[in-house]
């Protein structure tokens, strides 16, 4: 059964940094790229970044652009998102994905909710 | 940037027929795919490839792309295809994922 589990959420001060894992498995975890999407409660949905399957390219919103980072270890089956400089509007629930075979996303982990206060 | 635009809301009573559109410039040279999420959970693909369904989808949900609208077709409405709704393309211009805004789906 594929399995895809967000951790690493909190509440975290404007300026600061937390970083989100997502934990594979029931798959082969090298063979797909991967996405992060985001949700601010009561909203739609909002791609966030991609990272291919060995790492070697990756893409982000403009939103995120230069303050957050995507990485993978494919030995530990995990996917990253590294967020720095958070801002208020970044609070939201995080959401990993698989993405199945041309951009669309056929599972989806439960989400994990940062919230960027003061 | 690709914008995709769907109507915030859609009503239909049980049984009839409930379509959900997608507006983009030229979206019939993209693959749309279209999730369905409920309260409290997380997204789940309902259609690929503009058409095609994923293992477990009802038949009943179909899907189309012409010109500059794609199409989510539901049939037979039922109570628990009560739902949002969102459509989603690949910009390849820019190596971006869209979404559009959504729709919320009402059985009436």
């Amino acid at each position: 059964e594929v399995q895809l589990v967000e951790s690493g959420g909190g509440l975290v001060q404007p300026g600061g940094s937390l970083r989100l894992s997502c934990a594979a498995s029931g798959f082969t975890f090298s063979s797909y790229w991967m996405h992060w999407v985001r949700q601010v409660p009561g909203k739609g949905l909002v791609w966030v970044s991609f990272i291919n399957r060995d790492g070697s390219s990756t893409s982000y919103a403009d939103s995120v652009e230069g303050r957050f980072t995507i990485s993978r270890d494919n030995a530990k089956n995990t996917l990253y998102l590294q967020m720095n400089s958070l801002r208020a509007e970044d609070t939201a629930v995080y959401y990993c994905a698989r993405d199945r075979r041309i951009r669309d996303f056929d599972y989806w982990g439960q989400g994990t909710l940062v919230t960027v206060s003061s | 940037s690709y914008v995709l635009t769907q109507p915030p809301s859609v009503s239909v009573a049980p049984g009839r027929t409930a379509r959900i559109t997608c507006g983009g410039n030229k979206i019939v040279s993209k693959s749309v795919h279209w999730y369905q999420q409920k309260p409290g959970q997380a997204p789940v693909l309902v259609i690929y490839y503009d058409s095609d369904r994923p293992s477990g989808i009802p038949e009943r949900f179909s899907g189309s792309n012409s010109g500059d609208t794609a199409t989510l077709t539901i049939s037979r409405v039922e109570a628990g295809d009560e739902a949002d709704y969102y459509c989603q393309v690949w910009d390849s211009s820019r190596d971006h994922v869209v979404f559009g805004g959504g729709t919320k789906l009402t059985v009436l």
